[in-house]
């Protein structure tokens, strides 16, 4: 079945640093890829996807790109935040209408 | 502003008890999802419903029921055959056609055990 690895967490950063969170995925088809961000003690928020091979999502200065020959869809942001301290979760959307989540990054980032 | 109000935000139960968590939505949208969340793990399916008056079992449906009387509600049941409730849970809904519509999700009902 479908299924996302993510980089297991928690991830530390000072504020300006590059962030990386890797996520593979696993899909019979040609599946949806988002990202989710969930701040504390809220539910999820849609932060990006991307449909195709080879498009990039992006939102409030993160991206991610569709890698279909490596199966992945890292997200990336060039200088963090305080603010952008959260839970983030890739997910999938197969062939079903069901989405896939991994088990979630927890980011800190420090001033 | 359209969106997805659950309630209560916390609740607690007790043994031997059933709890109903609630889940309405003024986006208009057919499908709605449940979904619980643990500790250093992925949201986990529960229920989804892709139209009123039908629903299917998710991922770990067991001990858990749901109804879908209108289109803007859809309320988990906790029943007490549930021998671990405790978590967050999340409802979401969405347009079900198409791989690319997004989830959205409510802000969670964290339940406890008394």
């Amino acid at each position: 079945g479908d299924s996302v690895t993510q980089m297991e967490g928690p991830v530390t950063l000072s504020e300006e640093a590059f962030l990386t969170i890797n996520c593979t995925y696993t899909a019979t088809g040609y599946p949806s890829l988002f990202w989710y961000v969930q701040y504390p003690g809220e539910g999820l928020q849609l932060l990006l996807k991307a449909t195709k091979a080879d498009d990039k999502g992006s939102n409030k200065g993160f991206e991610a790109t569709y890698r279909k020959e490596t199966t992945s869809f890292h997200l990336e942001k060039g200088s963090v935040q305080v603010s952008d301290s959260a839970v983030y979760f890739c997910a999938l959307k197969g062939n079903d209408y069901k989405l896939s989540f991994g088990a979630g990054t927890t980011v800190t980032v420090r001033a | 502003d359209g969106g997805i109000t659950q309630s209560p935000k916390y609740l607690f139960r007790k043994e031997g008890q059933n709890v109903t968590l609630s889940c309405e939505q003024n986006l208009n949208h057919d499908a709605m999802y449940w979904y619980r969340q643990d500790p250093g793990q992925g949201l986990r399916l529960i229920y989804y419903s892709q139209i009123v008056n039908d629903f299917q079992k998710g991922d770990i449906a067991e001990g858990y029921s749901v109804s879908r009387e209108k289109k803007e509600s859809f309320p988990l049941t906790v029943t007490s055959a549930q021998k671990n409730p405790t978590a967050f849970y999340l409802c979401a809904s969405s347009i079900p056609t198409g791989q690319n519509q997004p989830q959205h999700f409510g802000d969670g009902t964290r339940l406890s055990i008394l």
